[in-house]
C-alpha cells in the first residue's frame, strides 16, 4: 500500500534552514508528481510546492518562492523540501502528498512533520 | 489565484442527519474540484475528485455535486466518524493549488 513518511521537522531559530524528507513506498515513485502542503496550528491547509515526476518542473506558492526548494531523488524514492530563511509564520505541520498523476488531486498524504520556528 | 470560500464555517448536527457543505470559487473551475476530510491529529484524506467522483474506499453516503463556481458536498446520514473538518480544493487552474478555509462538522 502507498506510504509516505515525512521526517526532518523540529525547532529551528528564525533565519535558519531546515530540510524535510518524505520517503515513499508502495507505488512507482518516478511516475507521479509530488506536493508539499502545510498547516499552521489551528489553521487550514496551505499549498507549498509541487514537483513533476522527473523533477523538471517545480512550482511554489508566492510566499515561499525564493526561500523554499522542492526536489526529489527517484533512485531513493524520496521527496525533499529545503527551507531557508525561516520565519515564525512558517511554523506548521508539513505534509507531503502524492498527486494522482500531475493533476493536483492529492490522493495520498503522509502523517506530517512539525516545524517550529522560534528563538 | 482562484479563491475558494466554504460555508458555513461550522455545522452542528446530530448523527443520522444530513450534512450539506458549500464551496464557492472566485472564478470557474469547471468540474476540477476535490474534497478532503481531516480528523484531529490526522492528515487530510481525499473524499471526492472532479466534483462528484468518490475516491477509493469512500462510503456511498458521501456525494459531491456542482460545476463552474458552486459546489456541494453532501453526507446523507452522518456517522460518528464523519465529524471532522472538510476542505475543498481546486485543481483546474494551478499553480497555485488553492484550498477553501474549511467547514467543521461538529456534534450537536
Amino acid at each position: 500500500q502507498v506510504q509516505l513518511v515525512e521526517s526532518g521537522g523540529g525547532v529551528v531559530q528564525p533565519g535558519r534552514s531546515l530540510r524535510l524528507s518524505c520517503a515513499a513506498s508502495g507505488f512507482t515513485f518516478n511516475n507521479y508528481g509530488m506536493h508539499w502542503v502545510r498547516q499552521a496550528p489551528g489553521k487550514g491547509l496551505e499549498w507549498v510546492a509541487v514537483i513533476s515526476y522527473d523533477g523538471t518542473n517545480k512550482y511554489y506558492a508566492d510566499s515561499m518562492k525564493g526561500r523554499f526548494t522542492i526536489s526529489r531523488d527517484n533512485s531513493k524514492n524520496t521527496l525533499y523540501l529545503q527551507m531557508n530563511s525561516l520565519r515564525a509564520e512558517d511554523t506548521a505541520v508539513y505534509y507531503c502528498a502524492k498527486d494522482d498523476t500531475y493533476t493536483a488531486i492529492l490522493n495520498y498524504w503522509g502523517q506530517g512533520t512539525l516545524v517550529t520556528v522560534s528563538s | 489565484e482562484i479563491v475558494l470560500t466554504q460555508s458555513p464555517a461550522t455545522l452542528s448536527l446530530s448523527p443520522g442527519e444530513r450534512a450539506t457543505l458549500s464551496c464557492r470559487a472566485s472564478q470557474s473551475v469547471s468540474s476540477y474540484l476535490a474534497w478532503y476530510q481531516q480528523k484531529p491529529g490526522q492528515a487530510p484524506r481525499l473524499l471526492i475528485y472532479h466534483a462528484s467522483n468518490r475516491a477509493t474506499g469512500i462510503p456511498a453516503r458521501f456525494s459531491g455535486s456542482g460545476s463552474g463556481t458552486d459546489f456541494t458536498l453532501t453526507i446523507s446520514s452522518l456517522e460518528p466518524e464523519d465529524f471532522a473538518v472538510y476542505y475543498c480544493q481546486q485543481c483546474n487552474n494551478w499553480p497555485p493549488v488553492t484550498f477553501g478555509g474549511g467547514t467543521k462538522v461538529e456534534i450537536k
